[in-house]
């Protein structure tokens, strides 16, 4: 059973689309996490969700909208497509109260914008 | 300046040589994580550490809380070892800061 599971792992879409990045995590963890991964390897932190609530936003455009249904599930959408958001986006899930457990990671989303 | 500091950038070794990835941090934090880059992607968390030393198989992890410094060692290393190792530094419940990752190929 996949731990933490992203759906598409591939997405190829023209500039100035509106698509989403689904996420689902089946480990009961209440924290998940969106990550971007540059052309350059570096991976840095988008957002932070924690029961259904946002924690962290880092310096992210407002093009990019987390939406959290529920504990399970945190979605990434991502308004007007620009060329610069080509990479590799990586969803995770860990236990809020437990901050020295382990993160789980998906196995990344790897998005092109032409 | 990075919080997180990985050394070296590219390691290239033979098959059975021990290996060693170095992790420096500059915050506080409540544990640290080596992760694992195969070429295909997918990440994998090795390793999870709050205090000394941990072992899995041919991997060992060391953290020295003052020092502020993490190490990351393969005994007798194998070409499939040849992945992204990324070092990542949990500074909060939700937060975590990761190294630039080390490119390790190991030719048989």
């Amino acid at each position: 059973d996949t731990a933490v599971s992203q759906t598409p792992k591939y997405l190829v879409t023209q500039m100035g689309n509106d698509k989403s990045i689904k996420c689902e995590q089946n480990l009961g963890h209440d924290t998940m996490y969106w990550y971007k991964q540059d052309s350059k390897k570096f991976l840095k932190i988008m957002f932070s969700y924690n029961n259904k609530e946002l924690i962290i936003n880092e310096t992210v455009p407002n093009r990019f909208s987390p939406k959290s249904p529920d504990k399970a599930h945190l979605n990434l959408h991502i308004n007007s497509l620009e060329l610069g958001d080509s990479a590799v986006y990586f969803c995770a899930s860990s236990h809020f109260a437990m901050p020295g457990e382990e993160a789980f990671f998906g196995q990344g989303t790897r998005l092109t914008v032409v | 300046k990075n919080e997180v500091e990985q050394s070296p950038q590219n390691l290239t070794a033979q098959e059975g040589e021990f290996i060693t990835i170095n992790c420096s941090y500059s915050v506080g934090i409540s544990a640290l994580h080596w992760l694992q880059q195969h070429p295909g992607g997918g990440i994998v968390s090795l390793f999870m550490l709050s205090s000394g030393k941990k072992k899995h198989g041919r991997l060992i992890a060391t953290i020295n809380i003052q020092e502020k410094h993490s190490s990351l060692h393969i005994t007798a290393s194998h070409p499939r070892d040849s992945a992204v190792y990324i070092c990542a530094a949990r500074v909060s419940n939700n937060d975590m800061r990761f190294g630039a990752g080390t490119r390790l190929t190991v030719k048989p």
